[in-house]
């Protein structure tokens, strides 16, 4: 049973980066299956963040691309999520999951992390 | 890329049946069967209830249903037990690599 667990820190300034990192066990990321990340603004609904093969290719949410990076590190069996110039519409929980499905990318997130709560204030 | 629509709330008795809907366009829930639901308790990760539209992961209850019709889908809580309170979420492939989600269904067992 893959498991999924997010680290970083909990507190961010705002205009900083915030960066995250996925640590995947039970599984090796090199087997298949695209991998991303999800947040959640306290009290309110899921956002797609963007997701990565272990060849690195790439997709993320149109709306948050211009500030968004997801790497692997596949020596490392972990992803990480970068996001700069935050703000305090930044504020969430951030899930990492695994994506299961048959198209390129992935449709669907079959395990998740437990999740991190990150707050931007100076 | 915009998201899609969920009745805030939805409410059952225990026994009955609970169907929640979930609009989207032709552009996402209309053109792809990648739709999929997912329950989320306070405070933990959201758990995948349905997939492709309406299958189940290995371990989810067969009280658990999906489907869709045009540019709406629908997942449906049959035999409802108190342990299905919880908040629940659709999702849509909507093309060119993006996933988008529903606001998210609130669930009560009266």
């Amino acid at each position: 049973q893959v498991q999924l667990q997010e680290s970083g820190p909990g507190l961010v300034k705002p205009s900083e980066t915030l960066s995250l990192t996925c640590a995947v066990s039970d599984y090796f990321i090199t087997s298949g299956y695209y991998w991303g990340w999800v947040r959640q603004p306290p009290g309110k609904g899921l956002e797609w963040i963007g997701s990565i093969y272990h060849s690195r290719t790439t997709f993320y949410n149109p709306s948050l691309k211009s500030r968004v990076t997801i790497l692997v590190d596949v020596s490392q069996n972990q992803f990480s999520l970068k996001l700069n110039s935050v703000g305090a519409a930044d504020t969430a929980v951030y899930y990492c999951a695994r994506l299961g499905g048959s198209i390129v990318g992935g449709s669907y997130f079959d395990h998740w992390g437990q999740g991190i709560l990150v707050t931007v204030s100076s | 890329q915009s998201a899609l629509t969920q009745p805030p709330s939805a409410s059952g008795s225990p026994g009955q049946s609970v169907t929640i809907s979930c609009t989207g366009s032709s552009s996402d829930i209309g053109a792809y069967n990648y739709v999929s639901w997912y329950q989320q308790y306070p405070g933990k990760a959201p758990e995948l209830l349905i997939y492709e539209v309406n299958k189940r992961p290995s371990g989810v209850s067969d009280r658990f249903s999906g489907s869709k019709s045009a540019n709406t889908a629908s997942l449906t809580v049959s035999r409802l037990r108190a342990e299905d309170e919880a908040d629940y979420y659709c999702s849509s492939y909507a093309g060119s690599y993006d996933l988008i989600f529903g606001g998210g269904t609130k669930l009560t067992v009266l």
